[in-house]
């Protein structure tokens, strides 16, 4: 599995924009960039994904480097609720290949 | 409709014992995934399984630890004569195919 690298930890203040970066080098042309994040004592949540464009949804944006080398995640007003670990995940997109998460990036929100 | 359903949340065994920990997964998903989170430490991968079919075992421990997915009813993840290594919350996720995985709140296992 190709690898990603996310800062361990990263902090914001509520109401104000959060990126959060992720380098994945190694990337492949068939690896999608999916992220993931994991609030306290629950699951997994998926937060978004993509390929080659920037994109959007009601949880985030996530914006795609055009080499794929890098992405970034942006909530853009962070809350006391988006306190969670980040993860970054490159996947391939063929039938039901897992996710390999790595460490992940702690963000924390200060009210 | 409602999300992946694991149970028990909370499960506590004697060294020696067995545990089975079940997952339900959200309508119309025949992709079941099987996680194990230690205290600490990060999510890592145990199995996957489609329905009566396991398709990748690689992070399964290759004693002790089974997983199935039959054509009807839940997944189930069974560890015998668990130690206390085996300590851990144990996470579900399910999907169609080639979509994102949803997960549940997983299964918290101690062993005393």
């Amino acid at each position: 599995d190709a690898k990603t690298t996310q800062p361990n930890s990263m902090e914001s203040n509520e109401e104000e924009p959060v990126h959060l970066p992720c380098n994945h080098s190694t990337i492949s042309g068939t690896d999608y960039i999916h992220w993931y994040r994991q609030l306290p004592s629950q699951g997994p949540e998926y937060v978004i994904h993509g390929l080659t464009s920037n994109v959007n949804n009601r949880m985030a944006s996530l914006a795609i480097a055009e080499d794929r080398k890098s992405s970034t995640l942006i909530l853009h007003r962070a809350t006391l609720r988006d306190a969670a670990v980040y993860y970054c995940i490159l996947r391939k997109e063929t039938s039901g290949s897992r996710l390999t998460f790595g460490e992940g990036t702690q963000l924390t929100v200060n009210p | 409709n409602a999300g992946v359903m694991q149970n028990p949340r909370h499960l506590v065994r004697r060294r020696g014992q067995e545990a089975r920990l079940r997952c339900s997964p959200m309508k119309g998903h025949s992709h079941v995934y099987w996680y194990r989170q230690l205290p600490e430490e990060g999510l890592k991968f145990m199995v996957y399984l489609q329905k009566e079919n396991i398709i990748d075992e690689s992070g399964m421990p290759k004693e002790r630890f089974s997983a199935e997915f039959p054509k009807e009813g839940p997944s189930i993840l069974r560890i015998q004569q668990v130690v206390r290594g085996d300590s851990a919350a144990y996470f579900c996720a399910s999907s169609p195919r080639n979509s994102p995985l949803h997960f549940g709140n997983g299964t918290r296992l101690t062993v005393t």
